[in-house]
This record gives structure tokens, sequence and C-alpha cells, in this order.
């Protein structure tokens, strides 16, 4: 049981590039998450899926794509990278279609250059 | 727009002392709220949840407390060890949304 994964660990783009940012949990969780994390500023929303075949904006969205491709797997899209995306990111799951206990991955370091 | 904040932002303390982190936030409806712990370079560990009908939980050496009237939680560390070093964050869960609120942590120091 490996809980929550992320692919990559770290990652180094230019200006301009794209890339996607692969989750996958096997916990059977219903919801899934992405957020991104920055100093001096907490952790923050980007989008949700509460469950397979839905996705929703959090609290930043632009900029970022989403695709919740099955029950196990979220993954986030950036389409034209900017520096202002340099950041720690971080998808997690939860069990149910509330805010219940939720999982983390060990997170994405992106540097846009 | 619910805001999180969590005091001191760093603590420092001598191994075997029993602490106190401390949360609050501006929203009192609240849906529950969760501690995490985030090692240095790592994810977030959930430590423990409480639903806004909890006064409390605990597991092992933690203990939270919820006070939604106050607006704020407490997480209370017993006998602490070097190992409980880490930032510790609290998180608040919103009624009828699936967002958390984060606070920015309280990094702690446990000294042997």
């Amino acid at each position: 049981n490996a809980g929550v994964t992320q692919t990559p660990k770290f990652q180094v783009l230019k200006t301009g590039q794209s890339m996607t940012l692969q989750c996958a949990q096997d916990m059977n969780h219903n919801s899934m998450y992405w957020y991104r994390q920055d100093p001096g500023m907490g952790l923050r929303l980007i989008y949700y899926s509460a469950s397979e075949g839905t996705t929703d904006k959090g609290e930043v969205p632009n900029g970022y794509n989403v695709s919740r491709l099955n029950k196990r797997e979220f993954s986030l899209r950036l389409e034209s990278a900017a520096p202002s995306q340099t950041s720690v990111y971080f998808c997690a799951s939860s069990g149910e279609t509330r805010d219940k206990t939720k999982y983390f991955g060990p997170g994405t370091r992106l540097t846009v250059l | 727009k619910q805001e999180v904040t969590q005091i001191p932002a760093a603590l420092s303390v001598p191994e075997g002392e029993n602490l106190v982190l401390n949360c609050s936030f501006t929203d009192s409806a609240i849906y529950n709220l969760q501690w995490f712990r985030q090692d240095p370079g790592k994810g977030l560990t959930s430590l423990l949840l409480i639903q806004s009908s909890q006064r409390e939980q605990t597991s092992g050496r933690l203990n939270a407390s919820l006070d939604k009237s106050s607006g704020r939680s407490t997480l209370y560390i017993a006998a602490s060890q070097p190992g409980d070093s880490a930032t510790y964050l609290c998180a608040v869960g919103g009624a009828g949304s699936y967002q958390l609120t984060f606070g920015k942590g309280t990094k702690l120091s446990v000294i042997p």
C-alpha cells in the first residue's frame, strides 16, 4: 500500500514550456486534490476532484489544468510555465466526499526559470 | 474568507518538556480541523482530525482540542522528543466545501 505517489520528484522548466505532474493513490479514495506550497503563503488549493469524472477550481487555478483520468489518478498540467509557478506541488486524497482526513503525497519541487 | 493563524511561527524547547501549539481561525462555521506534521523536504503527515462536533482527539503523546465558539484549537505534545522536531500545520475544513484552509505552520525544534 503506497498511499499517494507523485512523479516527478523534481523538475526544472524554462518559461513557456509545458509539463504534466502525475498523482496516483491506491486507497480507493473518491476525492483528490492539488495544492501548491510557497514560502510565507502556506498551502493553497489549485484544483480538486470530488469524484471520478468531476473537477472544480480551488483558490489559485489560473495557469493550470487537471484531468481525473480514473479513480486512482489525478494529473496537473502547466500549459505554459511561468516563474510564478515555481513552487512545491502536493497531491492529496480523501476517502469521502467531504473534508475527511487527507493523505498527502511527497511533493514535486518545480522550478521555472 | 476563512483565515487561519498559527502562533508562534517557531518554537524551541528542551527535550522532555510538554508544549502547546496554537491555531486560531476567523470563521467558526467549520466542518473539521486537521493537524499535520511536515518534515523538511517531505510531504504532510496527518496527526489528528477533529470533527466540528468534537472537543478533542488524542493519539499517543498528542492531544488536540477544538473550541469552535472562540475559533481556537491547540495541539498538546507531552514529553517532547528530538524526533518531534518538524513544522506543524493546522488546517480548517469549511462546511459545504472541499477546501482546507491552512495556517502557515509552527516550526518546532526539540533540543536534546
